[in-house]
């Protein structure tokens, strides 16, 4: 399954809200019912940390300013009130079909 | 506190072989499925293996395939990838992750460079 990321990069004024756009080339509704559609971000110099799992679900401890929502194909990664510890690549990750899959990552930077 | 220590990486030439280590601690290793997820200079990450809390099921991605091993020892809180003929595509950073789906806690990686 490919994953593709829109856009590749980001630049967003502090305090305003950012999307990412991650689409599948094929549904990742799994035959369990459940989506395997994960978010992840990696900041500058660090390795990725899990931020969305299973389409919407917040991992724990992350900030609720990031939200996941879609279905099927398409999915949406919303970041509200963009913070300056919110820069770096976020990629999404497909892990209904083997092999598991990541998005090409997209660069969000403060304006 | 989850952590994942990374050891093994290095400079290789083509057709070599290298056996990649993760020291886990802070949680209970032995109910994890775990994964080893590499990251190519300028690429997006690639999922390359997975293992089974007790080993019993295996997967890779199908350019590993055949060449490489995942493998865990539970007694040692351990987890392992043996490399072999390596090639210049796998130089990567390789990032031990807990987890089989949900990758939700990585190690810093260790580099692996191939090249002659």
């Amino acid at each position: 399954i490919v994953m593709t990321q829109t856009p590749l990069s980001l630049s967003v004024t502090p305090g305003q809200s950012a999307s990412i756009s991650c689409k599948s080339s094929q549904s990742l509704l799994h035959s369990d019912g459940k989506t395997y559609l994960y978010w992840f971000l990696q900041k500058p110099g660090q390795s990725p940390q899990l931020l969305i799992y299973e389409v919407s679900s917040r991992f724990s401890g992350m900030p609720d300013r990031f939200s996941g929502s879609g279905s099927g194909t398409d999915f949406t990664l919303k970041i509200s009130r963009v913070e300056a510890e919110d820069v770096g690549v976020y990629y999404c990750m497909q892990a209904t079909q083997l092999p598991w899959t990541f998005g090409q990552g997209t660069k969000v930077e403060l304006k | 506190e989850v952590q994942l220590a990374e050891s093994g990486g290095g400079l290789v030439q083509p057709g070599g072989s290298l056996r990649l280590s993760c020291a886990a601690s802070g949680f209970t290793f032995s109910s994890s499925w775990m994964s080893w997820v590499r990251q190519a200079p300028g690429k997006r990450l690639e999922w390359v293996a997975n293992i089974k809390q007790d080993g019993s099921e295996k997967c890779y991605v199908d350019s590993v395939k055949g060449r490489f091993t995942i493998s865990r020892d539970n007694a040692k809180n351990s987890l392992y990838l043996q490399m072999n003929s390596l090639r210049d595509e796998d130089t990567a950073l390789y990032y031990c992750v807990k987890g089989g789906r949900v990758f939700d806690s990585w190690g810093q990686g260790t580099l692996v460079t191939v090249s002659s």
